[in-house]
């Protein structure tokens, strides 16, 4: 089974533009969850995405927003980017179903904003 | 809302010998999962383990296990035998149980960064 995977890795913007990251989940999960990951604050939930409804979501500004298609791949979007969004963006797949089962973790994309 | 702790920011051990990991939470439900991850310098995220609250066993992966206190809401990570390959952050995370209209958020500590010596 192919791992979660995501687009891009790496990627330079500057201030003021906006950025799209893409995340394609496990086959057959349904939820897709993004996490930010920074030295300082650590790892951030961002939102959950369930059978292309957001089913949960951080303590994040407006300017991020995220979505999910009917094949369960998601997509957050940062618009005006601000140089504190610099950061790895992780996004996780499972079930969805709860229980103890195991979110998957993409590789992340590193997003330098300057 | 449910924060995790971790203490210790960093760790050192020498290979072969057993080291243990803090992890404290706070939570008022009673239905919850706990999990160590572990994110080596390639950055992919990897579960270690996981505990069921309603489990009083001790979850036990190979080398991995848990002191899982429920009352002191404690779930300290014991390595044992470390290899090298063990060096990362790791990370634990509580998320919160049920399955109905339920989430995955996962809550994380802050990391423990685990450095393991020739």
């Amino acid at each position: 089974k192919a791992g979660v995977t995501q687009t891009p890795r790496y990627l330079i913007k500057t201030r003021g533009q906006q950025v799209t990251l893409s995340c394609s989940p496990i086959s057959g999960h349904r939820s897709v969850s993004w996490y930010q990951q920074t030295p300082g604050q650590g790892l951030q939930f961002l939102f959950e995405y369930f059978s292309e409804t957001q089913r949960n979501k951080g303590n994040f500004p407006g300017r991020f927003s995220g979505r999910q298609f009917s094949n369960s791949r998601s997509e957050m979007n940062v618009s005006t980017l601000e140089l504190g969004d610099s950061a790895l963006y992780l996004c996780a797949s499972s079930s969805g179903t709860g229980g103890p089962y195991e979110q998957y973790f993409g590789p992340g994309t590193r997003l330098t904003v300057t | 809302a449910q924060t995790v702790t971790q203490s210790q920011p960093e760790m050192s051990v020498q290979e072969a010998e057993t080291v243990t990991l803090s992890c404290t939470y706070d939570t008022s439900e009673s239905d919850y999962y706990l999990f160590w991850y572990k994110q080596p310098p390639s950055r992919q995220m990897i579960l270690v383990i996981r505990q069921e609250a309603y489990k009083q066993q001790n979850a036990t992966e190979n080398r991995f296990s848990v002191n899982f206190q429920k009352a002191a809401k404690s779930f300290s990570l014991k390595i044992s035998d470390s290899q090298l390959g063990d060096a990362a952050m790791y990370f634990c995370a509580y998320r919160s149980g049920g399955t109905q209209g339920g989430s995955e958020k996962l809550v994380f500590g802050k990391g423990t960064k685990l450095t393991v010596n020739p």
